[in-house]
Formats: C-alpha cells, structure tokens, sequence
C-alpha cells in the first residue's frame, strides 16, 4: 500500500537552530515528491516538487533532497517567520496525491 | 487572479442536515479536487475532477457528491451530515489532468457536525 510518513510530528527550535525534517515513503514507481507549507487556518502552499533520487531544490532558507526511500527539508538558520506545518505528498495513482501528516515546526526567537 | 475561493468559512450542522460547500477558480484549471484534513491523518482526498462532466471518487468518497458542469466551479455536497464529518475541508486545482503539477488550494471551510 501506498504510504507517507513524516516525522517528528512536532519540531520546536531557536532561532538560528538548523534541523532537518524528514518524509520517508512506499510507492510504486516514485513520480515525484512534493514538499506544502501550511499555516495556521489556511490551505497548504506549494514549495518544491522533486522527481529523481539526487535531486535537491532550494528556497530562502529550505533545500529539500531526495533518495530512493525518503525526503528531507533542510531548514538553514530559521527565522520565527518559517514556524508551519510542512507537508509532503506523492501521487499514489492515477490523479491523486498522498500527503503525509505534516510536521509541526515552531521557530522560537 | 482570486485563485482558488471557498465559501463558507465555518459553517455548523446538525446531524442529517444537507448542504454544499462551494469552490471556484479563475485559473482555468481542468483538474480540481476536493480534500479533508484531520489532525493526526493527513490531508485525504474525496473526489476529484479532470475537467468539465467527469469526475471521480477519491480515498474516502462516502457521504459525499460532486459534480462539475462548468471549469470554474466544483461544489461538494454533504446528503446527511455525520458527526464524522467534522472536519476542515480543502479544494485545489491544478495545470496538470493528472493533478501531479503544483496544486494551488483555497483557505478552508472549517465544518462542525453535532
């Protein structure tokens, strides 16, 4: 089955304080890995889309990377600003995405 | 460009009520879908649509209808609402008929079902 894990569920950090975050997944055939920022009482945000193991997409201070059996989002000195849920996703069939239950990052200053 | 818009924002229910959560775009996108985001679970899709007269059922259709008469508009009727309904629901469109492109969603409709 068709399967999206992503941990920690919780992430708090100080500002300044790297880390990464992690989306490990079971597909069939990957045909692309997506990485959504979600803020609170909104709808998530498109952030990068990655297609092949090697491949790595950066953003102000996110790079996420990818290998055969997982993600990850780096995030580079984080500013309070970059506090979401970030969500990832992979097309598990024909015109659907299955999204992983997001990571909570909080970014204190 | 409004991009996607969903109305309303928070809408309460009692148990067998009916009613439909609207969802346009202006970005003339073919596919649209519709999600629900419960806390611990993920967003799920419950049905999805590839252009004008077609649609699909998702990962969790039940309980819910669909149809797509214009590209704009794709609303998501509830037929008997159930307290496990509760929960926030998302609509998104996208360039791609396989909905695999960047998705761009609308804010929410947050649904209460007591």
């Amino acid at each position: 089955e068709d399967q999206v894990t992503q941990s920690p569920e919780a992430l708090r950090l100080q500002e300044g304080e790297s880390s990464s975050l992690n989306c490990s997944y079971t597909v069939s055939g990957l045909r692309g890995l997506f990485w959504y920022r979600q803020d609170p009482g909104k709808g998530p945000e498109f952030l990068f889309t990655l297609y092949s193991a090697g491949e790595e997409k950066e953003k102000e201070r996110l790079k996420a990377t990818l290998t055969k059996k997982e993600s990850f989002l780096h995030i580079t000195a984080p500013k309070p600003e970059d506090s979401a849920t970030y969500l990832c996703a992979v097309p598990g069939g024909y015109n659907k995405l299955i999204f992983g239950a997001g990571t909570r990052l909080a970014v204190h200053p | 460009n409004a991009g996607v818009t969903q109305t309303p924002k928070f809408q309460v229910l009692k148990t067998g009520q009916s009613m439909t959560l609207q969802c346009a775009q202006d970005m003339n996108h073919e596919y649209m879908s519709w999600y629900r985001q419960d806390p611990g679970m993920g967003l799920r899709l419950i049905h999805y649509s590839v252009g004008a007269g077609i649609t699909d059922q998702g990962e969790v259709p039940n309980g819910y209808n669909v149809s797509r008469s214009t590209t704009e508009d794709f609303p998501l009727r509830l037929l008997s609402a159930a307290p496990s309904q509760t929960s926030v629901y998302f609509c998104a469109s996208s360039t791609s008929v396989g909905g695999w492109n960047e998705q761009y969603f609308g804010p929410g409709t947050r649904l209460t079902v007591t």
